[in-house]
């Protein structure tokens, strides 16, 4: 049964720092994962999707990287603005998503 | 934190035929929400089920097509009517947590219409 795990499960960085967070996953027979933003009171926004055959996804100051074998992505932000602070999660997907538990995230301006 | 169930967890559909979708909540929910992922693009509400009234659709999104039902506060139902290839999407239920900024969302329904 796959099991997604995120930590941390909140973080609190002062504003320009580079961030990394963390999701792992124990079974590594995907079709793909995705990081997705969760804003108070809106929907999910979908930030990046790593196909399983890819090792890394970049938009803009986001970076996510997919390690299959090691069942673990790593979603990195760089130079962190206060708009940023929301909840991220990460989804494995087989023919359904597996969802971790998220990363509430604030930058402090 | 709540447990979401949905079936069927993945269906492969002819066009012009239609499709229920349900969703299980292992606690009693206020408002549920339908949410739908087309391939390589975000999620978009569909609408807002309230128990005991009308759903609320998102903008792009009628009654005729996807209706809602909602007869208790554990359990709602959409139904994507008439389906073509475009209605290929993930098909997600979410209920609001305790607190307003979290939401719970289901395994999802992977559907393929030909």
């Amino acid at each position: 049964k796959q099991e997604v795990t995120q930590i941390p499960a909140a973080l609190s960085v002062p504003e320009g720092e580079n961030l990394v967070l963390n999701c792992s996953f124990t079974d590594s027979a995907i079709y793909n994962l995705q990081w997705f933003r969760q804003d108070p009171g809106k929907g999910l926004t979908s930030l990046l999707l790593i196909q399983s055959s890819q090792r890394e996804q970049t938009s803009g100051r986001l970076n996510a990287s997919l390690d299959k074998s090691s069942g673990r992505s790593t979603l990195y932000i760089a130079a962190s603005q206060p708009g940023d602070s929301a909840t991220y999660l990460c989804a494995v997907v087989n023919y359904q998503l597996i969802w971790g538990a998220g990363t509430k995230l604030i930058i402090k301006p | 934190s709540a447990v979401i169930s949905q079936k069927p967890s993945r269906d492969i559909c002819q066009r012009g035929t239609s499709l229920t979708i349900q969703c299980q909540v292992d606690s009693q929910v206020t408002m549920m929400f339908w949410y739908r992922q087309q391939p390589g693009q975000s999620l978009t509400l569909i609408a807002t089920a309230n128990q005991g009234s009308e759903a609320t659709y998102e903008s792009g999104f009628v009654i005729d097509k996807f209706p809602i039902s909602r007869p208790n506060l554990t359990f709602s139902t959409l139904t994507v009517s008439n389906m073509s290839p475009e209605d290929s999407s993930i098909y997600l239920c979410s209920v609001e947590g305790n607190r307003a900024e979290t939401q719970y969302f289901g395994p999802g329904t992977r559907l393929l219409v030909l």
